[in-house]
């Protein structure tokens, strides 16, 4: 258990829907970080909040977008949601702002859209 | 521009054999260096890293990579591999900031 929690587990939804993924970082952890999973397009880097304040960005469409809440916890949002966005979406979270930082991976959402 | 490439997509060794995963990086200054694996429906956990003084190190369940700086390398090692270390394997490179870049990934598929 590697301390980062991740809800839902599976979410089933349609196209052209609106959802919200959840992630709770490790005790302490101050940088969030996300990633689509996916068969075609294997790890991609989305986006990463670092106290509140979003410091990266990847690959994240214009329809995605993410917090993190004073609590540290942080949530993305997919809307407009088309076929292609089915995939495992993963929370990560790291002590600091720092490359050389281990990140801790959570179990990851599993999206699928209908 | 900075790059991890894993340039094999699958692997199969037989069980017992020794298996070695290749990673290589483009960067400018000296990266610190990650192996990650997944196991099916599970998140990524850290096998090893590596920061700095000796090129040899080891992680979890007998892993163990080998930085070369000269080839711009961070192979991963395992003498003798188990069935249980069927998973897919993701090197990664972090930077002086917070930058952090994973390679497309390994399968390893392990024969009985």
């Amino acid at each position: 258990d590697s301390g980062v929690t991740q809800t839902p587990k599976h979410l089933i939804t349609a196209t052209g829907q609106r959802v919200t993924l959840r992630c709770s970082p490790r005790s302490g952890d101050l940088s969030v970080y996300w990633y689509q999973q996916s068969l075609d397009q294997g790890l991609q880097f989305l986006i990463q909040y670092y106290n509140g304040e979003e410091r990266a960005k990847g690959n994240i469409l214009e329809r995605f977008s993410a917090q993190q809440f004073p609590d540290l916890h942080s949530e993305l949002n997919l809307s407009s949601l088309e076929l292609g966005d089915s995939a495992l979406y993963f929370c990560a979270s790291s002590p600091r702002l720092a490359g050389r930082d281990e990140q801790f991976f959570g179990p990851g959402t599993r999206l699928t859209v209908l | 521009a900075q790059s991890v490439t894993q340039p094999d997509i699958h692997i199969t060794v037989s069980e017992g054999a020794s298996l070695e995963l290749r990673c290589n990086y483009s960067y400018g200054a000296t990266p610190y260096l990650f192996w990650y694996v997944q196991s099916p429906g599970q998140g990524l956990q850290l096998l090893l890293k590596y920061f700095s003084g000796d090129t040899l190190v080891q992680g979890i369940k007998g892993f163990e990579a080998e930085f070369k700086r000269s080839q711009s390398s961070f192979n991963l090692r395992k003498p003798s591999v188990h069935w249980s270390d069927a998973a897919e394997y993701f090197c990664a490179v972090g930077t002086g900031t917070y930058k952090y870049i994973f390679g497309t990934g390994t399968r390893l598929k392990v024969l009985a």
